[in-house]
């Protein structure tokens, strides 16, 4: 069975201290690992697809990293507006995985000035 | 461009009341899907719709209907409402399956009493 267990479940951050998400998985074949940025009352907001082990997404202070157990959110010098929650998901390679993405509880992230 | 819109943002049923959830894309997009949010337990899907004219069930489909009206509508219906059924319900929609970059509505906060 798909499973993606993210870590840690909050994170409090000084704004330009940098830290690291975890996102660690098992899935029968990979196909695609996605980053997802929820504000409170909010639906999710896409960031990055990772596709393969070694695969590395850059967004502003965002940095997505993937090897073939778990992928990193790296945050670096976080500011006030990176205060979020921080999904992560996974979609296995089965056809009839199409269409079905297995989502983590999150990590959230409260930046302080 | 309004994107993924859902209504109603909030709704309280008493058990046993029947009420749907409306949502609708602009993006021409193919595929939709609804997914349901608990706390500490990840989004999960309910039914998702590779294409107009399919629907296909996801990891907890039991106690809800859909129909995909056409390639803009995609409603979720709840029967017979339970406090199970208590959660925030998202709607989503892609380019087709298999490209789950998903795009978000804002959610609908549903209690069921």
């Amino acid at each position: 069975e798909d499973q993606v267990t993210q870590s840690p479940e909050a994170l409090r951050l000084q704004e330009g201290e940098s830290s690291s998400l975890n996102c660690s998985y098992t899935v029968s074949g990979l196909r695609g690992l996605f980053w997802y940025r929820q504000d409170p009352g909010k639906g999710p907001e896409f960031l990055f697809t990772l596709y393969s082990a070694g695969e590395e997404k850059e967004k502003e202070r965002l940095k997505a990293t993937l090897t073939k157990k778990e992928s990193f959110l790296h945050i670096t010098a976080p500011k006030p507006e990176d205060s979020a929650t921080y999904l992560c998901a996974v979609q296995a390679g089965t056809t009839d995985s199409w269409g079905k993405l297995q989502f983590g509880a999150g990590t959230q992230v409260v930046v302080t000035p | 461009n309004a994107g993924v819109t859902q209504t109603p943002k909030f709704q309280v049923l008493k058990t046993g009341q029947s009420m749907t959830l409306q949502c609708a894309q602009d993006m021409n997009h193919n595929s939709m899907y609804w997914y349901r949010q608990d706390p500490g337990m990840g989004l999960r899907l309910i039914y998702y719709s590779a294409s107009e004219g399919t629907t296909d069930k996801g990891e907890v489909p039991n106690g809800y209907n859909v129909s995909r009206l056409n390639k803009r509508e995609f409603s979720l219906r709840l029967e017979s409402a339970a406090p199970s059924q208590t959660s925030v319900y998202f709607c989503a929609s892609s380019s087709r399956v298999g490209h789950e970059k998903l795009f978000f509505g804002s959610g609908t906060q549903l209690s069921v009493l």
